[in-house]
This record gives structure tokens, sequence and C-alpha cells, in this order.
């Protein structure tokens, strides 16, 4: 069966610091990767999405990016975390052969 | 699209009664789409999806209801229990797109 794992699960770190998140894949192949924040008691905001691995589609421009060294790992990223980063970070995968997209964990990121 | 900027509307039913969740929908084009249930803390999880050459779709205890005339979707919980309390999104999807877009979410409380 697939499972999806983000770590870590809680992250606190000051304003101005780096970040990297990542989200990891098992029991697929190829999947679709995608990253989204969720601000307290708001809705989701997808940030960027990959069908491949190195292809990477930004929604919003910000001062996140993201990779994808592997085909079953996804990393989000920053050279200097904002205030206004903080939130809920939330991994999805899908596979091709399915239409189904399941959510990882999430990562709670405070910034200070 | 999305409606990242709204507050979740909320939505209190008895234990045991019935509860109904609505979902207004953006694309007339989007083919395919899930209920997502989310508990505080935790990513979303599927709960039932439907594609649009359906009307119905009926799970455990979950009966998600697609109207496509005026781009509305519901999904209706059968013998609401506490542990249905959480906040339900619906999101749409294009099959032949990557991108899913979610609805503003409702807050869903169950009174024992």
């Amino acid at each position: 069966s697939q499972t999806i794992h983000q770590w870590p699960a809680t992250l606190v770190q000051p304003v101005g610091s780096p970040l990297s998140l990542e989200c990891t894949v098992e029991g697929t192949s190829n999947p679709n990767l995608y990253w989204y924040r969720q601000a307290a008691g708001r809705g989701l905001q997808l940030l960027f999405y990959s069908v491949g691995i190195g292809q990477i589609s930004s929604e919003v421009p910000q001062n996140l990016s993201a990779s994808r060294p592997q085909d079953r790992q996804f990393i989000l990223s920053s050279k200097k975390l904002l205030l206004s980063d903080s939130g809920f970070y939330l991994c999805a995968w899908r596979d091709r052969a399915q239409e189904t997209q399941y959510f990882g964990p999430g990562t709670r990121l405070l910034v200070l | 699209g999305e409606s990242v900027g709204l507050h979740l509307p909320t939505l209190s039913v008895q234990e045991g009664d019935n509860s109904i969740i609505n979902c207004a929908y953006s694309n007339s084009a989007s083919d395919y789409f899930i209920w997502y249930k989310q508990e505080s803390g935790k990513g979303p999880q599927f709960i039932i999806d439907i594609r649009s050459n359906m009307d119905k779709r009926q799970g455990q205890r979950v009966t998600v209801l697609l109207n496509k005339t005026v781009k509305h979707l519901s999904l209706q919980i059968a013998a609401t229990q506490p542990g249905d309390s959480a906040v339900y999104f619906c999101a749409e999807n294009l099959l032949t797109g990557n991108q899913f877009y979610f609805g503003t979410g409702t807050s869903l409380t169950v009174i024992p």
C-alpha cells in the first residue's frame, strides 16, 4: 500500500532563517506531487506541483521554492523565512493510474 | 477556483441526526470531485469521490450528490457521530489536468 511521509512534524524558525521541508511517498512510482499551505482556519492554497523529477510548476509567486530530486521525494525550501510563511504545510500525491489525491500528515511551521 | 482567503462556515448538528454539507464549485468543465475530512492538526483524509458522469455516489454512511447544472456538490452524513466533527473540504479537478481546487471548507460540530 502507498504511504506518504512528511518531516519534521513541527518546526519553529526565526525570521530570515532557511527552510527545508521534506516529503516522500512509498508504494508508487512516478506520482504527481503537490505542496499546499493552509493558514489557521482557512482553506488550502496550492504552492507547487510536480509531474516528474526536476519538473516544478509554481502556482503562487513567493519566497518559497520546490525541488524534486528523486521520483518520490518532494522538497519545499526557502532561503529566508518571513513571518507570513507560518502555516500548515501539506504534501500530497496522486497516482497516474488513479484519480484521487492523498495527503500527508503535514508540517506545522511557526516563524518568529 | 481557490477560496483560500475566507473564514470557514460552520454547521452544528445533534448526534444521530443527518448532516448535509454543501459546496459550490467554480469550473463547469471540472469532471472529478473529492470530499475530504480534516481533523485538527492532521492532513485531509479522503472520504468519497465522484465523477461528472454520475449524480450520486454512496459510501459507508456518506453520500455525495452532484448537480452539474448549478455547479453544486453536497456531502450527506447519516447518523452523525461525535467522531465526524471536523472540517470538510470539497475539491474539483479536470481529469486531464494536474491541479485540484479546493472549496473554503465547512466546520462540522456534532453535539452529543
